[in-house]
């Protein structure tokens, strides 16, 4: 009954190789994010889509594309990752229509780019 | 812009002892207010927010923040705290109308038991 699962929870890979994270949420939400943690902790969001469509788009390297197939997926696909790329992803989801909705995380996918 | 602060880097407080830790934020209108605990290799978990209404907010497991638009503040308090309560805290603002939630630093908090 997990909320916001995403798989898989550790990857590692080396440079220049392509890899894919899947999230998926059964909360019901029609917004769902991506975001990046570093080794100091910091959060960065990513991107942010609604109902399939993308409204977030922060300053990323166009190496991440992420895909929606439906409002409860959000799939985030990465080429040519880099050393840099390492951290922890998360996926989070809310309702838009209320801006005081509170995200529900993932537990997280720990790259690691050797 | 908005913007939250988290000043210090890590709360080391004894078992027992009230728990505090501070968050002010920057932003241009009134603002949703959050915060999110996370425990080791897990996902951040919403602690409580503020809305609207009375300044103290209660949230889950014992935690409640007080509101203070004069000092632009939002500071968790615990009264007791409890060895399980070491964890990364996150503050976070959301300006109404707005999706985009903006995240403090996050502090450590480490009780002694």
């Amino acid at each position: 009954d997990t909320a916001v699962s995403q798989t898989p929870k550790y990857l590692v890979t080396q440079m220049g190789n392509d890899k894919s994270i899947k999230c998926e949420q059964n909360l019901g939400h029609d917004t769902m994010y991506w975001y990046k943690q570093d080794s100091k902790k910091f959060l960065k969001i990513m991107f942010s889509y609604n109902n399939k469509e993308l409204i977030i788009n922060e300053t990323v390297p166009n190496r991440f594309s992420p895909k929606s197939p439906d409002k409860a997926h959000l799939n985030l696909h990465i080429n040519s990752l880099e050393l840099g790329d390492s951290a922890v992803y998360f996926c989070a989801s809310s309702l838009k229509g209320q801006n005081n909705s509170p995200l529900h995380f993932g537990n997280g996918t720990r790259l690691t780019v050797t | 812009a908005q913007s939250v602060a988290q000043p210090e880097d890590q709360v080391n407080v004894a078992e027992g002892n009230p728990l505090t830790v501070k968050c002010t934020y920057s932003v241009s209108g009134n603002p949703y207010l959050f915060w999110y605990v996370q425990y080791p290799n897990r996902g951040l978990q919403f602690l409580l927010k503020y809305i609207t209404g009375d300044n103290l907010v209660k949230g889950s497991y014992g935690f409640e923040a007080e509101f203070n638009k004069s000092q632009t503040s939002f500071h968790l308090k615990k009264p007791s705290a409890l060895v399980s309560d070491s964890a990364l805290y996150f503050c976070a603002v959301r300006l109404r109308g707005n999706n985009r939630l903006a995240f403090g630093k996050g502090n450590q908090v480490v009780v002694i038991p």
